[in-house]
């Protein structure tokens, strides 16, 4: 496709289950990032993947938390024992590399009840 | 640490009005700077963005001037449309550093009434 690619658009899952939300970037795009967006809050970075790496994860919040991109470029973020905390839209972006613009998706809005 | 505070919103202003939505900043370095769009419903979209000092981002009618003396970079648009109703986020990456963490404003909804 053209744009990111995110899915599912949304989730509802029940408090202690686990969620995997998965990412399709930008054909050819080698950086890859997760931020969260919690209600009338800014995007807030999580990972950032150049290739197959997690180059930072410092923002992932607590263990709970883990992505992968396997093959350098569809990602997936899997999220374990899913708090009623952890709902909010889950945002993938993708870059050509190092200095160059980042795309967004539409994002995975999450909610735990 | 790096941060982006921009101003409160909701920002509500009658159909050709003046507008203006500040952004401060602190980081080390040179910073890129960015304003993203959110339209009601859709992704986040790059607006405009600025490199280096002096530099001015435009797009749509909309400017902003990277001014590293006051560290702001303020979205600026001579005539606002109903159309440019949404959430603005004012954010910037590092200039030093080996990878591209992108930090976000808590965004500014704008409304435009007819």
């Amino acid at each position: 496709g053209a744009g990111v690619s995110q899915t599912p658009s949304n989730k509802v899952t029940e408090k202690g289950k686990y969620v995997e939300l998965r990412c399709d970037p930008i054909s050819g795009h080698t950086a890859l990032y997760w931020y969260r967006q919690s209600l009338g809050q800014g995007p807030e970075f999580l990972i950032y993947f150049q290739g197959t790496g997690a180059a930072d994860d410092s923002g992932l919040p607590n263990d709970r938390f883990f992505a992968v991109r396997p093959e350098g470029s569809v990602s997936t973020l899997k999220i374990q024992r899913t708090e009623r905390g952890d709902s909010a839209v889950y945002l993938c972006a993708s870059s050509p590399g190092y200095g160059n613009t980042i795309y967004f998706g539409e994002g995975s809005w999450l909610t735990v009840v | 640490g790096d941060s982006v505070t921009q101003m409160e919103g909701p920002v509500t202003l009658s159909e050709e009005a003046f507008l203006t939505i500040n952004c401060t900043y602190t980081a080390t370095g040179y910073p890129s700077l960015f304003w993203y769009v959110q339209y009601p419903g859709e992704g986040l979209q790059l607006l405009l963005k600025a490199t280096k000092a002096d530099d001015k981002g435009s797009n749509k009618g909309f400017e902003a001037t990277y001014r590293k003396e006051t560290t702001s970079f303020h979205l600026e648009k001579g005539s606002v449309q109903v159309s440019d109703s949404a959430v603005y986020f004012c954010a910037h990456r590092p200039g030093t550093g080996g990878y591209q963490k992108v930090t976000f404003g808590t965004g500014t909804k704008l409304q435009v009434i007819p």
